[in-house]
């Protein structure tokens, strides 16, 4: 599948920050989830965007699925020291192949 | 309900030789997705299977092939290993396949080749 273009590459967190991150493409999208992974796991599913517009969240973890469906944002509210680790966009054009974006590394600022 | 189960977890193999991987799917999935993940290339589609049925590949040489059962448990093999070939395979059910997807991975089988 195509690649999806996501951003930042990597952030550093202080606790209690806000933190967002994005995917783009440039096709558009039926589906949208965001994964986080941790060293040597597998990723995680935190939240599944099905529809234009749409706002889920799960927790601290907010998610928006773009009018255009051809982007996403993830927001994390008041990090904490367990959200480090690498998340990852994914979403399905109309094809069936499961693109990915590069992943974005979270990582506690010292 | 449980979760992607992978098998093994860790393994390491020799150059030349072969490897198969299992992946049993969430209960009632009948789609079984499978990726390479390196450090360099990021998450790399391997194939997918519906059915029974290969319904997408990605772009990797025939060494890499795949099945999948009628109970939806799928295995991958990688036949005459290479040293870039470690990695960490994942496994990745769904209830179906297409958009509209949601999807789950396991924790991966770790490949070394030495």
């Amino acid at each position: 599948g195509q690649q999806l273009n996501q951003s930042p590459q990597s952030m550093f967190i202080q606790e209690g920050e806000d933190v967002s991150m994005n995917c783009t493409s440039s096709s558009i999208f039926n589906t949208w989830l965001w994964y986080k992974q941790d060293p040597g796991e597998g990723p995680v599913l935190l939240i599944a965007l099905y529809k234009a517009g749409e706002l889920t969240s799960n927790g601290r973890l907010t998610a928006q699925f773009g009018i255009t469906r051809k982007d996403s944002f993830l927001n994390i509210s008041a990090s904490i020291p367990s959200d480090v680790g690498i998340y990852f966009c994914a979403g399905h054009p109309n094809d069936y192949k499961l693109s990915f974006g590069a992943g974005t590394t979270v990582t506690v600022r010292a | 309900k449980a979760g992607v189960t992978q098998t093994p977890r860790y393994l390491i193999k020799t150059r030349g030789q072969q490897v198969t991987l299992s992946c049993s799917p969430i209960s009632g999935h009948r789609s079984v997705s499978w990726y390479q993940q390196t450090p360099g290339q990021g998450l790399q589609f391997l194939f997918e299977y519906f059915s029974e049925t290969q319904r997408n590949k990605g772009n990797f040489p025939g060494r890499f092939s795949g099945r999948q059962f009628s109970n939806s448990r799928s295995e991958m093999n990688v036949s005459t290993l290479e040293l870039g070939d470690s990695a960490l395979y994942l496994c990745a059910s769904s209830p179906h396949t297409g958009g509209g997807n949601t999807i789950y991975f396991g924790e991966g089988s770790w490949l070394t080749v030495v």
